[in-house]
């Protein structure tokens, strides 16, 4: 069974740069792409990107030129980068896996992250 | 870009009955649409994947139907755990990963 785990600060300040990792723990690291989703308070679902095992990136394009996410197959880590933060970034950041179906089926418990002076 | 959204964006029902869930996409989709369950403090839960198969222990009571372009997900007698928010969600060529507005299913 797989399991996810986010670590990572819970606080940052406007204009710096959000370092999130996510440890994967059990199955197969290789057969899935492995996501950053967030919601920030009161709002929707939002999908930051997704990384496979080689290193295939896409982003959303609407945080492209902030985000860079990488992986770490001997570790089974995958991290993600988000840049140039504001209050707007505030939100619960979640890792998750898409193990074929084309969806989440595997997701961590989610880290809150504040964006604040 | 296709983009879902959903209706209504609440629903207040009572426990027993059946609640409908509508999700619109722009353009057709085949059937690349899945359906959440997300409760505060815990990740979404996916419940439907390709539009109409339940994922792995999830309930009889929800059924997913739909193709081209309007999707729907029914519960036919709700529960109390099942209030909840909704969420539907597209992989395509691009973006990949989308997501639609939600749905909130609330106690009438």
């Amino acid at each position: 069974q797989v399991q996810l785990q986010e670590s990572g600060p819970g606080l940052v300040k406007p204009s710096e740069t959000l370092t999130l990792i996510c440890t994967v723990s059990g199955g197969s690291f290789t057969t899935s792409h492995w996501a950053w989703i967030r919601q920030p308070p009161g709002k929707g679902l939002e999908w930051i990107g997704y990384i496979s095992h080689s290193g295939k990136t896409d982003y959303n394009p609407s945080l492209r030129s902030r985000v860079t996410m990488s992986v770490d197959t001997t570790k089974r880590q995958f991290s993600l980068k988000l840049s140039s933060l504001t209050a707007a970034d505030t939100a619960v950041y979640y890792c998750a896996g898409d193990e074929a179906l084309g969806a989440f089926g595997v997701w961590g418990q989610g880290t809150m992250v504040t964006v604040s002076s | 870009e296709i983009v879902l959204t959903q209706s209504p964006a609440t629903l207040s029902l009572s426990p027993g009955e059946r609640a409908t869930l509508s999700c619109r996409a722009s353009q057709t989709i085949g059937a690349s649409l899945f359906w959440y369950q997300k409760k505060p403090g815990q990740p979404p839960r996916l419940l439907i994947y390709d539009a109409s198969y339940r994922a792995t222990g999830i309930p009889a009571r929800f059924r997913g139907s739909g193709s081209g372009t309007d999707f729907t997900l029914t519960i036919s007698s709700l529960e109390p755990e099942d209030f909840a928010v909704y969420f539907c969600q597209l992989r395509s060529t691009w973006p990949p990963y989308s997501f639609g507005p939600g749905t909130k299913l609330e106690i009438k």
